[in-house]
């Protein structure tokens, strides 16, 4: 099944303590993105990635960090969390340059106290 | 960089009555508008988009018109049912300058039975 998955789905932290959230999608996409949703804001770009090796920053990069060694793979990662990060995350992938679709992964509840 | 906009930020109808909700862009070269669903607690899913070089799209009761002179685009629905309830986020690119989509704040849809 053509799927985004995301862990874990649900996550309670302190604040300073490093934490990873993975993304993983088997579609062979070549865009992947992650976005932050808060309410009365709607979905915010965090950083994004066009390729392997390739990523760049979204509009509230500030306190994270990505990488993309795989194709399949484009994990969140959060040297420092701060109570300001607590959010709804989503990964997101698509095909590539061509814009089509993308398809969302189930979402990341985080709290960091 | 791109600004997307939507209002109003909620919009109750009656079930068989026609919804229609507005988004507004700032960035005269995006040429790329998709219409996000998300249904609570679920993750945001494409239902139609729209490219600059149309006017106008429809897929069943749902349908995406575009003005590039004033830089607005629509999303309507017809025939609501209650399974319409959701949030809806509108996006803009321009996907030739760039691969970062910008979402407006997301409208929150009720049709009332």
């Amino acid at each position: 099944e053509a799927q985004v998955t995301q862990n874990p789905r649900y996550l309670i932290t302190v604040t300073g303590k490093k934490l990873t959230v993975t993304c993983s999608q088997n579609m062979n996409h070549e865009y992947m993105s992650w976005y932050r949703q808060d309410p009365g804001l709607g979905l915010r770009q965090i950083y994004y990635s066009m390729n392997v090796e390739v990523t760049d920053k979204g509009d509230v990069p500030e306190g994270y960090k990505v990488s993309r060694k795989e194709k399949r793979n484009f994990p969140l990662i959060l040297e420092s969390p701060s109570p300001n990060q607590t959010s709804l995350y989503f990964c997101a992938s698509s095909p590539g340059l061509v814009w089509v679709e993308q398809f969302f992964g189930p979402g990341t509840r985080l709290t960091v106290l | 960089g791109e600004n997307v906009e939507q209002h109003p930020s909620t919009l109750s109808v009656q079930e068989g009555d026609s919804a229609v909700i507005k988004c507004t862009y700032s960035d005269s070269a995006s040429n790329y508008f998709p219409w996000y669903k998300q249904e609570l607690g679920k993750r945001p899913q494409l239902i139609i988009d729209i490219r600059s070089n149309v006017g106008e799209k429809k897929d069943q009761r749902i349908a995406v018109t575009l003005n590039k002179t004033a830089k607005h685009f629509s999303l309507h629905i017809t025939e609501t049912q209650p399974e319409d309830s959701a949030v809806y986020f509108c996006a803009a690119i321009d996907t030739g300058a760039n691969s970062k989509l910008t979402f407006g704040k997301g409208i929150t849809l009720s049709v009332r039975p």
